[in-house]
């Protein structure tokens, strides 16, 4: 079975800190994910990976990076973490398209 | 440009009596359709997926789901909802370049006694 870990279930951060979430897979997957959630607005993609060190931008990048140095490893990086980025995050890895996604148990992070 | 749609925030059922959870899609091309089911503070379990076939696809926990490619819609539905049914429900499409999902805004479903 597939197993989706992330590191951290819940996390406080302050403003301003650099922070890491880190994300790892155990099934050999080429495409990795890293999704936002809200309610209301749904999963929405930030990155993700289809190779070691390949990163695509998704739908809302902007003030997160990501790193894929291993392909077990998909880590997100929050650069100067602000208020606004205090969210549920969601990683998830693939094979392939007509297979379901696999998720980890999500990080709960608030930034004060 | 692919997409999903849940119209319903909120969808509300007593135990024993059928439940429908509606999903409606826009794709290019053949669809790759799922339904992932999110309990409090978990991530996403997948639930089922229709790629091909049958219209009718089954799936974990007595839930079914039905392709109608005139509709292009993919309703999730039970015959008889048990109240641990309760949690947010997504449908999503898949099969994107990157093997990218495309995910609705989430349905909760409250089952009450």
């Amino acid at each position: 079975d597939v197993k989706v870990t992330q590191s951290s279930r819940y996390l406080v951060k302050r403003t301003g800190e650099k922070v890491f979430l880190e994300c790892v897979q155990d099934m050999d997957h080429e495409n990795m994910f890293w999704y936002r959630q809200d309610p209301g607005l749904g999963l929405r993609l930030i990155y993700f990976s289809y190779d070691v060190k390949m990163k695509e931008k998704g739908d809302i990048p902007e003030g997160y990076s990501v790193s894929r140095e291993k392909k077990e490893r998909f880590s997100l990086i929050l650069e100067s973490a602000s208020t606004n980025q205090t969210s549920m995050y969601l990683c998830a890895s693939i094979l392939q398209g007509d297979q379901p996604q696999h998720f980890g148990d999500g990080t709960r992070l608030s930034i004060l | 440009a692919q997409s999903v749609a849940q119209p319903e925030d909120q969808v509300n059922v007593a135990e024993g009596n059928p439940l429908t959870v509606k999903c409606t899609y826009s794709v290019s091309g053949n669809p790759y359709l799922f339904w992932y089911v999110q309990y409090p503070n978990r991530g996403l379990q997948f639930l089922l997926k229709y790629i091909t076939g049958d219209n009718l696809v089954k799936g974990s926990y007595g839930f079914e789901a039905e392709f109608n490619k005139s509709q292009t819609s993919f309703h999730l539905k039970k015959p008889s909802a048990l109240v641990s049914d309760s949690a947010l429900y997504f449908c999503a499409v898949g099969g994107d370049n990157f093997n990218k999902f495309y995910f609705g805004s989430g349905t909760k479903l409250n089952v009450k006694p």
